[in-house]
């Protein structure tokens, strides 16, 4: 059964500084990996998509990097601005399914202090 | 073009009553997910809906079931609520169902008493 980690559960940064976000997951067969971003009691804005066969994503600030074989999934934030600030989830898509089923984190909490 | 809408946006009940919340996905759109999204928790997966058919279920009893319209449009039902089903619903609508790219809506809070 897959499951899906965050570590840390919340994080707070003063503005302007990089950071890490982490994930894993225990099952290594999965189609891709998805960063998510949710404001309070807000739907969720996918951020970037990882393939199993890529390494990482990039857009704009943000970059995410894929390790399947160790289960591990990193999103880097550079120069963290207050905007930021909301609760970061990942997710997975096993394979095996027929569906575009996720399987979620429980997310960090991100809050960049100005 | 609008994106995928929910509605109603709160909504508040009490244990044994029955509700139903309402999902339109974005234009175009043919399939919609629904998850479960406890406080503090990541969102769970309850099923999805493909064709009008239950196309895959997670694993949630059979009080949660659901209906796709041939609109595409879909409905959630929950029977006999619990304390515990207090929670923000989430629809994600997608173009067939292996397709990666989905959209989420905003959401119906479900508050139980």
């Amino acid at each position: 059964k897959q499951e899906v980690t965050q570590i840390p559960a919340a994080l707070s940064v003063p503005e302007g500084e990089n950071l890490v976000l982490n994930c894993s997951f225990t099952d290594s067969a999965i189609y891709n990996l998805q960063w998510f971003r949710q404001d309070p009691g807000k739907g969720l804005t996918s951020l970037l998509l990882i393939q199993s066969s890529q390494r990482e994503q990039t857009s704009g600030r943000l970059n995410a990097s894929l390790d399947k074989s160790s289960g591990r999934s990193t999103l880097y934030i550079a120069a963290s601005q207050p905007g930021d600030s909301a609760t970061y989830l990942c997710a997975v898509r096993s394979r095996g399914g027929a569906t575009n089923k996720l399987i979620f984190g429980t997310g960090t909490l991100l809050a960049v202090q100005p | 073009d609008a994106g995928v809408t929910q509605s109603p946006t709160h909504l508040i009940k009490t244990r044994g009553q029955q509700v139903t919340l309402r999902c339109s996905p974005k234009s175009g759109h043919d399939t919609v997910s629904w998850y479960q999204q406890a406080l503090g928790q990541g969102p769970q997966f309850i099923f999805q809906y493909y064709e009008e058919e239950e196309r895959q279920r997670g694993n949630f009893p059979d009080r949660f079931s659901g209906h796709q319209f041939p609109n595409y449009s879909s409905e959630l039902n929950v029977n006999a609520l619990l304390l515990g089903d207090s929670a923000l619903y989430l629809c994600a609508s997608s173009l067939k169902p292996s397709t990666d790219t989905q959209y989420f809506g905003p959401g119906t809070r479900l508050t139980v008493l």
